[in-house]
């Protein structure tokens, strides 16, 4: 257990519903990021947030995705009117942001959209 | 963005050395390398990370090679535990990875 924790662990959802996932990263941690990985392919980046300002987003978040990190700590990623293309891993990274910048991954939501 | 080549695959007899060879050779000169790996259906574990020196833990030791263009994980004494997607990626920008499609180790009994 690295200290992040994601929720749901599993989401199963019909085309065209919105999700929404939740990341509480590690306490003290000032940055935190999602990452979206497809079966047999590592994490994609898709955003980060420097406590509550979201800082960089990747071309792969389209319009359909947000995220929001409120007063710095958790964070949630919205889908909208979800596709099957949406079927992924949702990953949760946060780390103190300092030089070496280790990044301590949560286990993931695994979205099926059916 | 710097990227990676790694070996899709790699077997690794118990108790053997596993090395992991990654090449990176468009890493600028301030981009450390990181490695981590996952364990299936859990998220990415840190292993370790360097610059341009040689580094060691109670993981594993990464040695880079000198023009900083490739480096190598070394598991010294690999267990079954250790079969999982090994990844090396460059921070970029001081910020984001990029993970890139790993190495599968796969340790043998």
């Amino acid at each position: 257990d690295t200290g992040v924790s994601q929720d749901p662990r599993h989401k199963i959802t019909k085309r065209g519903q919105n999700v929404t996932f939740r990341c509480d990263p590690i306490s003290e941690h000032n940055r935190l990021y999602w990452y979206r990985q497809t079966l047999g392919q590592g994490p994609e980046f898709l955003t980060y947030f420097q406590n509550e300002a979201q800082l960089e987003k990747s071309r792969l978040l389209s319009d359909r995705f947000s995220a929001e990190r409120p007063k710095g700590s958790f964070s949630t990623l919205e889908i909208q009117r979800t596709e099957q293309g949406d079927s992924a891993m949702y990953l949760c990274a946060s780390t103190l942001g300092f030089a070496k910048n280790i990044q301590y991954f949560g286990a993931g939501t695994r979205l099926s959209v059916l | 963005d710097a990227k990676t080549t790694q070996p899709p695959s790699m077997d690794c007899a118990e108790g053997r050395a596993a090395n992991l060879p990654c090449n990176h050779s468009t890493i600028s000169g301030n981009e450390y390398v990181y490695w981590y790996r996952q364990i299936h259906s859990q998220g990415p574990q840190y292993i370790i990370h360097g610059l341009k020196n040689n580094e060691t833990n109670e993981m594993a030791s990464l040695i880079i090679t000198e023009d900083r263009k490739s480096s190598t994980l070394i598991l010294p004494h690999a267990t079954l535990r250790d079969t999982a997607v090994y990844y090396c990626t460059p921070i970029y920008n001081f910020n984001k990875f990029y993970f890139g499609s790993g190495t599968k180790l796969n340790v043998k009994p």
